[in-house]
């Protein structure tokens, strides 16, 4: 079954701390991984899309890795900002795929204090 | 450059009424997705519509929901004879070719039903 898994649920850093954000997938057969970011009440907003081929992806301070050996991505936020308070969605992309393409996980929610 | 609109925002409808969701693409884009966010759960996929054809239904229910993108004005996704369990975020997303390219998502619309 084709499923993205992301950890952790819900995290509370301090404003200016970096973070890691987790997401393990089985999903086959792969196109590509998108982190998106989702602000409350709103639409997804991609921040980075890794192929196959692609290990690490930089998007200011967003930072997302792909290790397709082991199914598994990480983004990683460096020096973080109220702003960055969101859900954060891995989406894994089936490849041959029509409107079904996109894989969705639940989310890690974020939240930065002062 | 507008992106992609969604109307209304919010809809309050009563079991047993009629729901209609409006979803305009991005100028220039020519493919439209639907997705149903439920409370807690990752976006899933509906349906994924061209200019006047249906391409993939697959993710949506069969009975009560209905789709369609006219050559002129914007996707409507139609739900009859709602139910509580209807209530949800549902998003459009629309992009300018094959899905597993970048698809632009909207800010939603988000249905309650009473």
């Amino acid at each position: 079954k084709n499923q993205v898994e992301q950890s952790p649920q819900s995290l509370i850093i301090l404003e200016g701390k970096n973070c890691t954000l987790q997401c393990n997938y089985t999903v086959s057969p792969f196109s590509n991984l998108r982190w998106y970011k989702q602000d409350t009440g709103r639409g997804p907003v991609s921040l980075t899309i890794m192929t196959f081929s692609e290990n690490t992806k930089s998007n200011g301070r967003y930072t997302a890795t792909l290790d397709a050996d082991t199914k598994q991505s990480s983004l990683h936020i460096t020096a973080s900002q109220l702003s960055d308070s969101a859900s954060y969605i891995c989406v894994v992309t089936l490849a041959n795929q029509a409107g079904t393409a996109l894989i969705f996980g639940k989310g890690t929610t974020l939240s930065v204090s002062s | 450059n507008a992106g992609v609109m969604q109307n209304p925002r919010h809809l309050v409808r009563r079991r047993g009424q009629e729901a209609r969701l409006r979803c305009s693409p991005m100028k220039g884009h020519s493919h439209v997705y639907w997705y149903r966010q439920l409370p807690e759960e990752g976006l899933k996929f509906m349906v994924y519509l061209q200019k006047e054809n249906i391409i993939d239904e697959s993710g949506m229910p069969k009975e009560r929901f209905s789709a369609e993108f006219p050559k002129e004005g914007p996707s409507i996704l139609r739900i009859q004879q709602v139910v509580r369990g209807d209530s949800a975020a549902y998003f459009c997303a629309s992009s300018p070719g094959l899905a597993g390219v970048e698809q632009y998502f909207g800010p939603g619309t988000r249905l309650t039903v009473t």
